[in-house]
């Protein structure tokens, strides 16, 4: 089983509609992210999170909202999407102590289109 | 804030041996990262580098060197399978959050 998941891995909806990404991990780690990534333009930082107290804006967090549910658990939301939050969202986790420290793990993807 | 630059392109022949190079600026820094991401898929970790120097694992290698701000990541022995992005990151002191360059697409030819 895939130590971080994401759902949904497709979604499409149109301009205006609430959405939600969810991000699952079963790597036991304290940090987590979510990314998104736009042809040509590498990966930005939405938000991050060191632990379930904790909640982080990265560079690009105007319309987003995150909820860190439990250590494992980690949601991005769009209160109301427009076309060009069309992109590839990535989840990633990272632990803060362990041999790997510092290391970021991906999940799939979510491919999300705004119409 | 910080600044990343990787070539956008790159042709190799499969058993060949690329250098893909990635420079920065930046006021700080924890170490660089580097990922091979396939189209549409998500990035995997390859390597890490905090001091300066070689670090060598299989058929990948990544050199840093802070004080020219520059970085490569060395691949060997190419294979088909290799054809990706190769994403160049540097981990961030405060947020241990990680800034990605925009990728260098990497096509290995027969």
């Amino acid at each position: 089983d895939a130590d971080v998941t994401q759902t949904p891995r497709n979604r499409i909806t149109k301009t205006g509609k609430r959405i939600m990404l969810e991000c699952s991990q079963t790597k036991g780690h304290d940090r987590m992210y979510w990314y998104r990534q736009d042809p040509g333009l590498g990966l930005r930082l939405i938000y991050y999170s060191f632990d379930v107290k904790d909640i982080n804006k990265g560079e690009i967090s105007d319309g987003y909202s995150v909820s860190r549910q439990a250590q494992a658990k980690f949601s991005l939301s769009l209160e109301s999407a427009i076309p060009n939050q069309t992109a590839l969202y990535f989840c990633a986790t990272s632990d803060l102590m362990g041999q790997s420290t510092d290391t970021q793990y991906f999940g799939p993807g979510t491919r999300l289109t705004v119409l | 804030g910080q600044n990343i630059d990787q070539p956008t392109e790159m042709t190799a022949t499969e058993g060949a041996i690329v250098q893909i190079n990635c420079t920065y600026q930046t006021s700080g820094f924890n170490g660089l990262f580097w990922y091979q991401q396939h189209a549409g898929e998500a990035p995997t970790f390859l390597s890490y580098n905090v001091l300066d120097g070689l670090e060598e694992k299989g058929r990948f290698s990544s050199f840093l060197s802070r004080s020219k701000g520059y970085s490569y990541l060395l691949l060997k022995e190419l294979q088909m399978k290799d054809s990706a992005s190769y994403l160049c990151a540097l981990l961030d002191t405060g947020r241990r959050a990680l800034t990605f360059g925009s990728g260098t697409r990497l096509q290995v030819q027969p």
